[in-house]
């Protein structure tokens, strides 16, 4: 009963051109939305966010897009560098026991060709 | 001077000891977590604590104990080790239980043979 799915594991993407990370989730409590990257021995860095309110936020390179009717929402990250190439995460927020417990979704690994 | 930071990097034990992570976060952070990410990948929550208090207790065995001696600090114990215990394990602060941006820790990888 993963509530955050992401299915694909893994996505190559030619240096220069948008490379786009999918996530579905399930649950309907959820109201916060992040996404994460992680490179190999070190911990998730935080990378973008939206809220439930929105369907679209953007920074730099990097927009989320989210699709409440579909649960669905999208990283896109235009251009790509070689630099991005590293494991998304993408994790939702529900409010339980008085925290925001974070469920994450099991990553997509990026790679950027040159 | 990292925000988060774990010791030990890496954990190899054998099955039935008892073995401690120790957690500190220098971000003046009210509320941490610990997470475990499986052979699978997925990071899923564990505990969090706010102010010293535990807030959040997933469904996980006796054997886990968190301990946070302050909040700047959040420590795991674990006894008897089993073979499933085997993972990596990641801490991580946010300011308080408002805010979802969660900072982490760089994980301890615990291998038990």
């Amino acid at each position: 009963d993963q509530q955050v799915k992401q299915n694909s594991p893994s996505l190559s993407v030619q240096e220069g051109r948008i490379s786009i990370l999918n996530c579905d989730y399930t649950n309907s409590m959820f109201d916060y939305f992040l996404w994460y990257k992680k490179y190999p021995a070190e911990g998730p860095t935080f990378l973008i966010s939206i809220s439930s309110i929105k369907d679209k936020n953007e920074d730099g390179r990097f927009t989320v897009f989210l699709n409440k009717s579909a649960k669905h929402l999208s990283l896109h990250i235009v251009p790509s560098q070689p630099g991005d190439s590293a494991v998304y995460f993408c994790a939702a927020t529900a409010r339980v026991q008085g925290a925001q417990k974070l469920v994450f979704g099991q990553g997509t690994r990026l790679t950027i060709n040159p | 001077d990292t925000a988060v930071s774990q010791t030990p990097k890496y954990l190899v034990t054998q099955m039935g000891n008892d073995k401690s992570i120790k957690c500190e976060q220098n971000l003046g952070h009210d509320t941490m977590y610990w997470y475990k990410q499986d052979s699978k990948k997925f990071l899923k929550i564990m505990f969090s604590y706010n102010n010293k208090e535990l807030i959040i207790n997933e469904t996980v065995p006796n054997r886990f104990s968190p301990k946070s001696p302050d909040k700047a600090h959040l420590n795991l114990h674990i006894n008897s080790l089993e073979l499933g215990d085997s993972a990596v394990y990641f801490c991580a602060s946010s300011q308080d239980t408002r805010y979802n941006e969660q900072f982490f820790g760089p994980g301890t990888r615990l291998t038990v043979l």
